[in-house]
Formats: structure tokens, C-alpha cells, sequence
């Protein structure tokens, strides 16, 4: 399976501040069809994952613009450009290039 | 409005077998491949499987640790997609989410595997 890795595990942040999650694959996750099958999800408290983010980059409907995805072969990373509260809860990074999808092991994000 | 709802879960011996069932509405089921993502207590997110269409003929993925023991099936005459689990292991026991496509997902279901 494709292993996945996250860093930090637990990234604490200044209200207003930015943030940045990288996230790195065993594998180049390019597919055959030229796209590259690498979303974000954010979990909050309690709640059911949100995907924020398709295929790199592609911000999904209702994103703040204030999440951004970018990236390429083997590395990836999600930034925040100035967290809010609401941001607060677990991020999380997900191939989809190969069967099995694997999930990174997730990222909490908190205020200081 | 698009609504996944997961039903089915409780608590099973081990070794034990459930199903459970993932209701939907708001879109076309037969046209989504359906995805069952899990969450152990406390723990990050777990990629279960996936059925495909029909047009690509509804055929399955599974995690190695489920693969032989957890199969995924879908009626779409009924909007439903289900996960049928047989010999269940302590380490099953999770909440049990189904997505659409990763945009769309369920409240989740729990399912305890415990003596």
C-alpha cells in the first residue's frame, strides 16, 4: 500500500497566523490520465470529514480561499493563510491514485 | 439536498457478522461509486473500501485488512449502498462512515466488536 505521512502531527497557531501541513507519499501519486488523485479533509470536533480539497489544488464548493493546496510527485502541502476558530480540528491528507486510498495519519490543529 | 445516512451498527461478538446500510437521497445513486471510510475511538481515518457503477460493473476495492471479510454491495432500485461485515475482530470496532465521491458524507454509525 501507498503509506502516506503527515507532519507536524500537532501544529498549535497564533489566531490570524498561517499554517501549513506537508504531507508525503511512498509513491509519485501521478495516475496514468495525467491527474494527480490527492485531496485534504478537515474534521472538526465531533463532526463528519469536509473534503477542502481535490487533485492537488482544486478548492472544493464553499472553501474559505483562505485553504490552499499545492504540490506535485511525492510531496504535497495544505496552507492556511490566517486560521480562525472555526479552523480548529484535524486535517487530513488522502491518496486516491492507487487502490487501496490511504490516508495520512492526520494533523490537529489547534490555537494557542 | 443530498443526505447519506448510515444505519445498522451496535455491538457484536467477535467473530460475529453485520451489515450495514448507507440510505441516500438527493442525487442519482446509480451514477456515484460509494465509499466506506472508518474511524476507531480517538484515531485518524481509515479507507475501507469502494464499490464502482454499475457501468463499470459494480466492482470492489478493499483495505488488506478487511479484504475476505468485509464485502460491499449496492441496490440501486433502492439509493442503497451496504457493507456486509463477517468475522469481525476487536479491531473493527470503529465509526462507520459512507461518502459520496468524498463530498457528500454520512453522520456515521458505530460498531463495537467486544465479548
Amino acid at each position: 500500500d501507498v503509506v502516506v505521512t503527515q507532519s507536524p502531527l500537532s501544529l498549535p497557531v497564533t489566531l490570524g497566523q498561517p499554517a501549513s501541513i506537508s504531507c508525503r507519499s511512498s509513491q509519485t501519486l501521478v495516475y496514468s490520465d495525467g491527474n494527480t488523485y490527492l485531496n485534504w479533509f478537515q474534521q472538526r470536533p465531533g463532526q463528519s470529514p469536509r473534503r477542502l480539497i481535490h487533485k492537488v489544488s482544486n478548492r472544493d464548493s464553499g472553501v474559505p480561499d483562505r485553504f490552499s493546496g499545492s504540490g506535485s510527485g511525492t510531496d504535497f502541502t495544505l496552507k492556511i493563510s490566517r486560521v480562525e476558530a472555526e479552523d480548529v480540528g484535524v486535517y487530513y491528507c488522502m491518496q486516491g491514485t492507487y487502490w487501496p486510498a490511504t490516508f495520512g495519519q492526520g494533523t490537529k490543529v489547534e490555537i494557542k | 439536498e443530498v443526505q447519506l445516512v448510515e444505519s445498522g451498527g451496535g455491538l457484536v461478538e467477535p467473530g460475529r457478522s453485520l451489515t450495514l446500510s448507507c440510505t441516500t437521497s438527493g442525487f442519482t445513486f446509480g451514477e456515484n461509486a460509494m465509499t466506506w471510510v472508518r474511524q476507531a475511538p480517538g484515531k485518524g481515518l481509515d479507507w475501507v473500501g469502494v464499490i464502482r457503477t454499475k457501468t463499470y460493473g459494480a466492482t470492489t476495492e478493499y483495505a488488506a485488512s478487511v479484504k475476505g471479510r468485509f464485502t460491499i454491495s449496492r441496490d440501486d432500485s433502492k439509493n442503497i449502498a451496504y457493507l456486509q461485515m463477517d468475522s469481525l475482530r476487536t479491531e473493527d470496532t470503529a465509526l462507520y462512515y459512507c461518502t459520496r465521491d468524498y463530498v457528500d458524507w454520512g453522520q456515521g454509525i458505530l460498531v463495537t466488536v467486544s465479548s
